[in-house]
């Protein structure tokens, strides 16, 4: 069975620009969680969506939106790129959004701002 | 639920003895833990986890105790293997949705 599923796997963007990055849950996984994870630190959460609603969020800016769709995909967008945006930005996915639900993490999309 | 951390950032293991790395936490609410191995270039995978009605369990080569009198954490690898060097980074999951991270436990394996 596939796991967390992630795309692009890498890539590189200017600063001001926008970038969307992708996931596909593990199948019939229903919650979808996004994180941001800066070299040699532990990831940092980000958004928790469930039946596409959005159950949490963590101190980021405005400049970070995220969407979960009936599939239960999700895509995480931060528009006006920083510096410090360059991060792996990881997703995860359990099967419901409640508390103690043991939650997988997918590879990564590895974010460079330049 | 920032407050995870890992007692040592570094851990030297020769190849075949057991590892025991130690995790702090600091939100009594807490109520779930998981350990995650990351390696180079890769995600956090799964380990093991463990709720806070209990104080111990055990997996294929790894145990995790947990004592929350003094909010702590710890997870044992039997018989390292050099494909155990990774970073292994403990998460809480206080009230709320999020799980929290420590900044993580580099493990290297001697052969």
């Amino acid at each position: 069975d596939a796991g967390v599923t992630q795309s692009p796997t890498h890539l590189i963007k200017t600063r001001g620009q926008q970038v969307t990055l992708r996931c596909s849950p593990i199948s019939g996984h229903k919650s979808v969680s996004w994180y941001q994870q800066v070299l040699g630190q532990g990831p940092q959460f980000i958004f928790q969506y469930y039946e596409k609603e959005e159950r949490g969020r963590g101190n980021f800016p405005d400049r970070f939106s995220a969407r979960q769709f009936p599939n239960y995909s999700s895509e995480l967008n931060v528009n006006a790129l920083l510096l410090g945006d360059s991060a792996l930005y990881l997703c995860a996915s359990s099967l419901v959004g409640a508390k103690g639900n043991t939650i997988y993490f997918g590879e990564g999309s590895w974010l460079t701002v330049v | 639920g920032e407050s995870v951390g890992l007692h040592l950032p570094t851990l030297s293991v020769q190849e075949g003895d057991n590892s025991i790395i130690n995790c702090a936490y600091s939100n009594s609410a807490s109520d779930y833990f998981i350990w995650y191995k990351q390696e180079s270039g890769k995600g956090p995978q799964f380990i093991i986890d463990i709720r806070s009605n209990m104080d111990k369990r055990q997996g294929q080569r790894v145990t995790v105790l947990l004592n929350k009198t003094v909010k702590h954490l710890s997870l044992q690898i039997a018989a390292t293997q050099p494909g155990d060097s990774a970073v292994y980074f403990c998460a809480e999951n206080p009230p709320g949705y999020k799980l929290s991270f420590g900044a993580g436990t580099t493990v290297t394996v001697r052969a």
